[in-house]
């Protein structure tokens, strides 16, 4: 069965310092992958999303990235934390196709002090 | 650009009343669209999808019909309990962007 594991579940860091989150899926293979981020009265705002190895979709332009170095990796980061980059960050995944539904990771709460 | 507009919460209802949660959507092309919930203390979870205009999205007494001469898939149930209380997103795919409302909080009242 596929499952998506997503790291650290929760953190703190100061301002200025660097982020680095990971998700990885098991059980399927070429999956695209998707990070969210998740604030109250705001929805799930698409930062970005890759349909394969290397390729990489932005969609909010700010100080963060985003890497997929192997099929079933992708990474979130920063070089630089902002206030404003505290929030709740969602991965995703779903199987090729229009209409395969997305599946979640647990999620990483990150607090910026 | 591509955008989802839902119904603003909370909604309260009594338990076996009539819902409906409205979601329209902007998108170039022939989005799916879909319909998540998120339940207290867990995750996002599918609830419904419809892939073409006309089709009918059903599941757990819920129900949504994707309307595109109106852009709309708005979420109905006929007789909701309180267990249904929870956050639901209307979302679309297009070309693999996915994008999101921002979510209507329901609570149903026994």
């Amino acid at each position: 069965s596929q499952t998506i594991h997503q790291w650290p579940a929760t953190l703190v860091q100061p301002v200025g310092s660097p982020l680095s989150l990971e998700c990885t899926v098991e059980g399927t293979s070429n999956p695209n992958l998707y990070w969210y981020r998740q604030a109250a009265g705001r929805g799930l705002q698409l930062l970005f999303y890759s349909v394969g190895i290397g390729q990489i979709s932005s969609e909010v332009p700010q100080n963060l990235s985003a890497s997929r170095p192997q099929d079933r990796q992708f990474i979130l980061s920063s070089k630089k934390l902002l206030l404003s980059d505290s929030g709740f960050y969602l991965c995703a995944w779903h199987n090729q196709g229009f209409t395969s539904p997305l599946h979640f990771g647990n999620g990483t709460r990150l607090t910026v002090t | 650009g591509d955008s989802v507009t839902q119904m603003e919460g909370p909604v309260t209802l009594s338990e076996e009343a009539f819902l409906t949660i409205n979601c329209t959507y902007t998108a170039t092309g022939y989005p799916s669209l879909f319909w998540y919930v998120q339940y207290p203390g867990e995750g996002l979870q599918l609830l419904l999808k419809a892939t073409k205009a006309d089709d009918k999205g059903s599941n757990k007494g819920f129900e949504a019909t994707y309307r595109k001469e109106t852009t709309s898939f708005h979420l109905e149930k006929g007789s909701v309990q309180v267990s249904d209380s929870a956050v639901y997103f209307c979302a679309l795919n297009r070309d693999d962007k996915i994008i999101f409302g921002k979510g209507t909080r329901l609570h149903i009242l026994p």
